[in-house]
């Protein structure tokens, strides 16, 4: 059973570039979620899917962040014209819905950081 | 804010049990108790969850107390692949907000040779 895998690992740009992440759920979660982590706090929550649908957004996710999942699939997250307080891990996680308490499993993140 | 309170640090000698505690006096019927953990640079690992009953398996064991305001991680035989964030969150199953875990600062657990 492959994890989560999330591209790129890191990701190194310049203050006003877009960047884009790629998330591959586990095969057959049908629910995916972002989240974002800085340095020294826990992850923050920032948006579900389940399937294609956009179901949940946080306040977090700034009309600079644009996520999707076309298929129901991968799903990718885009910031546009970052920012210095970008930087972070973004974190991808998935589930099941088979049963009201499925665990979340989550990738290794992709590591933002802005010049 | 997150639900849950835990002491911010540990430390446990190896092959010993490693017991975290978590407070969360103001959880609902409905909310389960999720624990994972986090090794630097990696993504949270679930370990283990349970909404009333003990549970157990291969990495843990979770014990919550009777008015379930409470819980206890035991790590039997903690390794030093066990230093890590250990995180306890509740987290409901229906509503609004039920989908996302709200993590707090955990426990850094540190396993000592």
């Amino acid at each position: 059973d492959t994890g989560v895998s999330q591209d790129p690992r890191h990701k190194i740009t310049k203050r006003g570039q877009n960047v884009t992440f790629r998330c591959d759920p586990i095969s057959e979660h049908n629910r995916l979620y972002w989240y974002r982590q800085t340095l020294g706090q826990g992850p923050e929550f920032l948006t579900y899917f389940q399937n294609e649908a956009q179901l949940e957004k946080s306040r977090l996710l700034s009309d600079r962040f644009s996520a999707e999942r076309p298929k129901g699939s991968f799903s990718t997250l885009e910031i546009q014209r970052t920012e210095q307080g970008d930087s972070a891990m973004y974190l991808c996680a998935s589930s099941t819905s088979s049963g009201s308490n499925q665990p979340q499993h989550f990738g290794d993140g992709t590591r933002l950081s802005i010049l | 804010d997150a639900k849950t309170t835990q002491p911010p640090s540990m430390d446990c000698a190896e092959g010993r049990a490693a017991n975290l505690p978590c407070n969360h006096s103001t959880i609902s019927g409905n909310e389960y108790v999720y624990w994972y953990r986090q090794i630097h640079s990696q993504g949270p690992q679930y370990i283990i969850h349970g909404l009333k009953n003990n549970e157990t398996n291969e990495m843990a064991s979770l014990i919550i107390t009777e008015d379930r305001k409470s819980s206890t991680l035991i790590l039997p035989h903690a390794t030093l692949r066990d230093t890590a964030v250990y995180y306890c969150i509740v987290r409901g199953y229906s509503g609004a907000g039920s989908y996302q875990l709200t993590f707090g600062k955990g426990t850094k657990l540190s396993v000592i040779p």
